[in-house]
């Protein structure tokens, strides 16, 4: 399996709980931020995305909340399925910005 | 479309080699992107490229050099490879200056510098 695991905060959840996994941005500036999901042995690919004017987005089963008093971020993931075990990262940035700063992530695993 | 392909999927090079890893995309992006991810250290920028003719360092440049071909291909190349650039390297894409600022990842290389 993937090495990229090692040593990130796990979050063990079952199937159909909902899942919370939390982020600390670094920069009180950011003003758009990003969630990725990483499946073992492929590239992260994008889940959901916000901007600073907003503190709440939804997707499909996917919800991220912002809060800027903190620097604080949340992916909200309901009726958690084993396909969702992934490891989870955020990333900021400032509009007009081309490069992306990313957290460390988070592993979500996921028992039937 | 393809989006972001890399070559090699695996490489294992000893010590003081040179290689260059291969990127390319095919959804016209501006923006093209290197990073290296290491176990617990989420992913790092090496070296990107925010639009043809542009080359700018990122968090981690040393001992990588890169090239911005053509709007499609970038490359990455490590002149005397050494065991710090172990790593999972993977190659990343942006349609830059058009708002929110996603990146499209690619399956990544996987080196080994023995």
């Amino acid at each position: 399996g993937e090495s990229v695991g090692l040593h990130l905060p796990t979050l063990s959840v079952q199937e159909g709980d909902n899942s919370i996994i939390n982020c600390a941005y670094s920069n009180s500036a950011s003003d758009y931020f990003i969630w990725y999901k990483q499946e073992s042995g492929k590239g992260p690919q994008f889940i959901i995305d916000i901007r600073s004017n907003m503190d709440k987005r939804q997707g499909q089963r996917v919800t991220v909340l912002l809060n800027k008093t903190v620097k604080h971020l949340s992916l909200q993931i309901a009726a958690t399925q084993p396909g969702d075990s992934a490891v989870y990262f955020c990333a900021e940035t400032l509009s007009g910005y081309s490069t992306l700063t990313f957290g460390k992530g988070t592993m979500l695993l996921v028992s039937p | 479309n393809a989006g972001v392909t890399q070559t090699p999927k695996f490489q294992v090079l000893k010590t003081g080699q040179s290689m260059t890893l291969q990127c390319a995309q095919d959804m016209n992006h501006n923006s093209m992107y290197w990073y290296r991810q290491d176990p617990g250290m989420g992913l790092r920028l090496i070296y990107y490229s925010a639009s043809e003719g542009t080359t700018d360092k990122g968090e981690v440049p040393n001992g990588y050099n890169v090239s911005r071909l053509n709007k499609r291909e970038f490359s990455l190349r490590l002149e005397s490879a050494a065991p710090s650039q172990t790593s999972v390297y993977f190659c990343a894409s942006s349609e830059r200056g058009q708002g929110p600022n996603e990146q499209f990842f690619g399956p990544g290389t996987r080196l080994t510098v023995l």
